[in-house]
């Protein structure tokens, strides 16, 4: 089973346009990951935030996290063609290593 | 450096066969995850591996089992395959076991069950 889920399950926006989709979780986390997969391949690290944080910046992205309702924010901003993709939240509990996925947004940039 | 490297890339099997995967996790890393994606959801995560020791199992049936060698390779084995074993099958490693930082991922098998 998933431990979380992620809203919208698909996107679709013009280049130059944002992005945002929202990851919500179930149990208590020690931190929330978010990834990317480009056509079914391997999924790519994008960013890490700590579950004492609640927003860091990466370049174009911009994630929130709010534990107090167990839920997380991905904002992709200008969007660009390389960016069409599957993207994935993950957390890790407090008390283990592994990450649990949420079933992800696809993510579609229209040229 | 080379990244994680994940072999075969696609693999066709029959039911009832048996199959192995292999990972090389980048060099120096010592963790390595296995995760099954089946078409249209998230990964799910089978198995974690730390210095040779299994460190974590996933609700997967026992016909799933892996193995770390002493060069902090991997192998996945599934025995009896099924329909419903046909993924694609990701391999994550790690520097250590820490939750500092994410997980670099290899390109995965597909393995298709016919």
């Amino acid at each position: 089973s998933q431990q979380g889920e992620e809203d919208p399950q698909a996107l679709s926006i013009q280049e130059g346009e944002n992005a945002t989709m929202n990851c919500s979780y179930k149990t208590s986390i020690n931190n929330l990951q978010w990834y990317r997969q480009n056509s079914g391949r391997g999924l790519v690290h994008l960013i890490l935030i700590r579950s004492n944080e609640r927003e860091k910046h990466s370049g174009r992205l911009r994630v929130t996290l709010d534990t107090s309702k167990k839920s997380s924010s991905l904002l992709i901003t200008a969007s660009r063609a390389a960016d069409t993709a599957s993207y994935f939240c993950a957390t890790v509990h407090p008390n283990d290593y592994k990450l649990s996925f949420g079933a992800g947004t696809t993510v579609t940039v229209r040229a | 450096d080379a990244g994680v490297t994940q072999s075969p890339t696609h693999l066709i099997k029959t039911r009832g066969q048996h199959v192995t995967l292999r990972c090389s996790p980048i060099s120096g890393h010592k963790s390595v995850s296995w995760y099954q994606q089946v078409l249209g959801q998230g990964p799910q995560f089978i198995f974690q591996y730390y210095e040779k020791e299994e460190r974590g199992r996933g609700n997967f049936p026992d016909r799933f089992s892996a193995r770390q060698f002493p060069n902090y390779s991997s192998e996945l084995n599934v025995n009896a395959l099924l329909l419903g074993d046909s993924a694609l099958y990701l391999c994550a490693s790690s520097l250590s076991l820490d939750r500092t930082y994410g997980y670099t991922f290899g390109s995965g098998t597909r393995l298709t069950v016919v």
